[in-house]
């Protein structure tokens, strides 16, 4: 079973569309998190919920808006994209929100903007 | 979140030892270091963490200075599938703390 899963790996849509990528951990995690990796390779944190609550939410424009149904699941929404989103994107969860706990990693969903 | 500092690149032979540094001289005394790496089209993987003592596992061994403000990975045998990005990271016991990236070090590991 695979601990962090996100879904979809891959998605090419057009300028101007909306799009969701989903996040699922079966870890059993009370935090989760958003992270985006662009073509310099540097990775950024977007946002963390604990326990269904948002607890970092760094600079992203507003048209990226996260939803946590519950703590097992974060899914990205992003409206409107721009070319500039066009990166990959890591879904990580973690037992807690601090110091010691491990973090495990999506595989990542690739977006490609054209 | 406090900063580490790290080499760009390193290269290592296949099977033989690879000491990986990090500094973190402004590390405050509630920073764990944790250390990941991301193999080619991958998700970052967490490799080893700790807080004063040196820590082995299965994967590697962290050393850590007396005085904290450095460490190194200790990977024992480099194999092949070891060439990844690894990144040292800070991480506060603090509620919320994040979990950031720097540019880690790129390990090549020749056959």
């Amino acid at each position: 079973d695979t601990a962090v899963s996100q879904t979809p790996k891959y998605l090419v849509t057009q300028m101007g569309n909306d799009k969701s990528i989903k996040c699922e951990q079966n870890l059993g995690h009370d935090t989760m998190y958003w992270y985006k990796q662009d073509s310099k390779k540097f990775l950024k944190i977007m946002f963390s919920y604990n326990n269904k609550e948002l607890i970092i939410n760094e600079t992203v424009p507003n048209r990226f808006s996260p939803k946590s149904p519950d703590k097992a699941h974060l899914n990205l929404h992003i409206n409107s994209l721009e070319l500039g989103d066009s990166a990959v994107y890591f879904c990580a969860s973690t037992q807690r929100s601090w110091g010691e706990t491990e973090a495990f990693f999506g595989q990542g969903t690739r977006l490609t903007v054209v | 979140d406090a900063k580490t500092t790290q080499p760009n690149s390193m290269e290592s032979n296949e099977e033989e030892p690879v000491h990986l540094p990090c500094n973190h001289s402004t590390i405050s005394g509630t920073d764990y270091i944790h250390w990941y790496r991301q193999l080619p089209s991958q998700g970052p993987e967490y490799v080893i963490h700790g807080l004063t003592s040196n820590v082995n596992n299965r994967m590697a061994s962290l050393a850590i200075a007396e005085d904290r403000k450095s460490s190194t990975l200790i990977l024992h045998r480099a194999t092949l599938r070891d060439a990844a990005v690894y990144y040292c990271i800070l991480r506060s016991s603090g509620a919320n703390s994040k979990l950031t990236f720097g540019k880690g070090i790129t390990l090549s590991v020749r056959p």
